[in-house]
């Protein structure tokens, strides 16, 4: 079966520095991953999808991850927070080819000025 | 296109009463999926329309729990005799089928409160 792990449930910075926000994931099959980020009583917006192209996989707004088959992670980062990127982060993952996601319990990003 | 659209944002209903939530897909999509999401948690996947055809099913999806989507266009989602923890966020979301898999693109939810 197919899980996802977001470690940390709150994670604070600086504006300015650099967000780390981590996700392991279990799956028997080569995954499909996805990063997904959700604002206050909004639904949820695509940052970035990991498909079994590219290993490191750009998005939006600046976000980046990274897929480590050896360490089954695949970490967001963003090298300079700002303001406007304090939101609750989901990480996801389906199995190739199919339409079910199983996310992550999410982590909430703030920002500090 | 504007997006995967949800109807009502927000919807309080007394425990026992019936409710039921619209989502209109982006139009060419032709896979629909419903979520919920509790306080605190990722969405959990409740069912999911390939067109017409709800293709499954998700054990937390009660007998109280129906969804349908007739023409494949828009889908509708009615919980009968509702009760204190169904409140959550519904979200809908729709993508389409290609040979390499797409994201589901996501509505902005609708909030249920049970009293």
């Amino acid at each position: 079966a197919q899980s996802v792990t977001q470690l940390g449930s709150h994670v604070s910075v600086s504006e300015g520095a650099l967000v780390l926000l981590r996700c392991n994931y279990s799956s028997s099959v080569p995954p499909y991953l996805f990063w997904y980020v959700q604002y206050p009583n909004q639904g949820l917006q695509l940052l970035l999808k990991y498909t079994s192209a590219a290993t490191l996989v750009k998005g939006i707004n600046g976000f980046e991850a990274e897929f480590k088959k050896s360490e089954t992670s695949f970490h967001l980062t963003k090298p300079s927070a700002h303001m406007s990127d304090a939101a609750e982060y989901f990480c996801a993952v389906s199995e190739s080819g199919t339409y079910k996601y199983i996310f992550g319990t999410g982590t909430r990003l703030k920002v500090l000025a | 296109d504007t997006g995967v659209s949800q109807d009502p944002r927000h919807k309080i209903t007394k425990r026992g009463q019936n409710v039921t939530f619209r989502c209109d897909p982006i139009s060419e999509h032709n896979r629909l999926y419903w979520y919920r999401q509790t306080l605190g948690q990722g969405p959990e996947f409740l069912t999911y329309f390939q067109n017409e055809a709800q293709l499954e099913k998700s054990r937390l999806l009660s007998d109280r729990f129906s969804a349908e989507r007739p023409k494949g266009s828009f889908s509708t989602l009615e919980i009968q005799r509702t009760e204190q923890g169904d409140s959550a966020m519904y979200l809908c979301a729709s993508s389409e089928i290609r040979a390499r898999h797409t994201e589901a693109f996501f509505g902005q939810g609708t909030r249920l409160t049970v009293v």
